[in-house]
């Protein structure tokens, strides 16, 4: 099946560095790649839905100037939290849509996740 | 706005126990339902979904019947195993160009041999 990768799987970093957070899909194409935020025993939200080539839509309530998400290739997407504070700690997830995944939203094949904590 | 709530975690059973994971959901219209499964290292996987009011989703043992009377969801499995052992996600969708997987908090479930 449809495998996503992300990388790294646990980060910790002091507050004010920034943080790149990588997914890939590697064994299809990926059209859209979905970035979703997990704090402890709360749902997934997602941030921002991104499209090869073209820039990210966030969701409301979501900086863009903080969370930068760059989708160059249809396998790579990266998520960079700039100027990470404490409360950026959280699990960060990746998806990703194939070209054949048609309007079926819930086809999205999901990375295992990335631990963040800013001390 | 829509929303979902399923049912608090950690759940422990032991093997060949009935499982049972609350899932309700508050939506204005009538969306599809989803159950997602997450095991240890991995991403979430759909595992089961349902897309019409008094539909049931199956799949390697799990059942879910979507009920429109009770805005509900629930997981269930007869004779679980160790291998069950996972984090569940309940989920809904309204299809459309726009539409976006609504998750809840997840229920985690532990199996003992």
């Amino acid at each position: 099946g449809a495998v996503v990768s992300q990388h790294p799987s646990r980060v910790i970093c002091k507050s004010g560095t920034s943080v790149k957070i990588e997914c890939r899909s590697l064994d299809f194409q990926a059209t859209t790649m979905f970035w979703y935020r997990q704090f402890p025993k709360q749902s997934l939200m997602l941030m921002a839905t991104s499209n090869e080539g073209s820039k990210a839509t966030y969701e409301q309530g979501v900086e863009k100037d903080k969370f930068l998400i760059n989708h160059a290739s249809l396998t790579l997407s990266t998520l960079t939290v700039t100027s990470a504070h404490p409360e950026d700690s959280s699990f960060y997830i990746c998806s990703a849509r194939s070209l054949s995944s048609g309007r079926l939203q819930e086809t999205q094949y999901f990375g295992p996740g990335t631990r963040l904590l800013v001390l | 706005g829509n929303s979902v709530t399923q049912m608090e975690g950690p759940v422990t059973l032991s093997e060949e126990a009935f499982l049972t994971i609350n899932c309700t959901y508050t939506a204005t219209g009538y969306p599809s339902l989803f159950w997602y499964v997450q095991y240890p290292g991995e991403g979430l996987q759909l595992l089961l979904k349902a897309t019409k009011a008094d539909d049931k989703g199956s799949n390697k043992g799990f059942e879910a019947t979507y009920r429109k009377e009770t805005t509900s969801f629930h997981l269930e499995k007869g004779s679980v195993q160790v291998s069950d052992s996972a984090v569940y996600f309940c989920a809904l969708i309204f299809y459309s160009s726009a539409s976006k997987i609504i998750f809840g908090s997840g229920t985690r479930l532990s199996i003992r041999p």
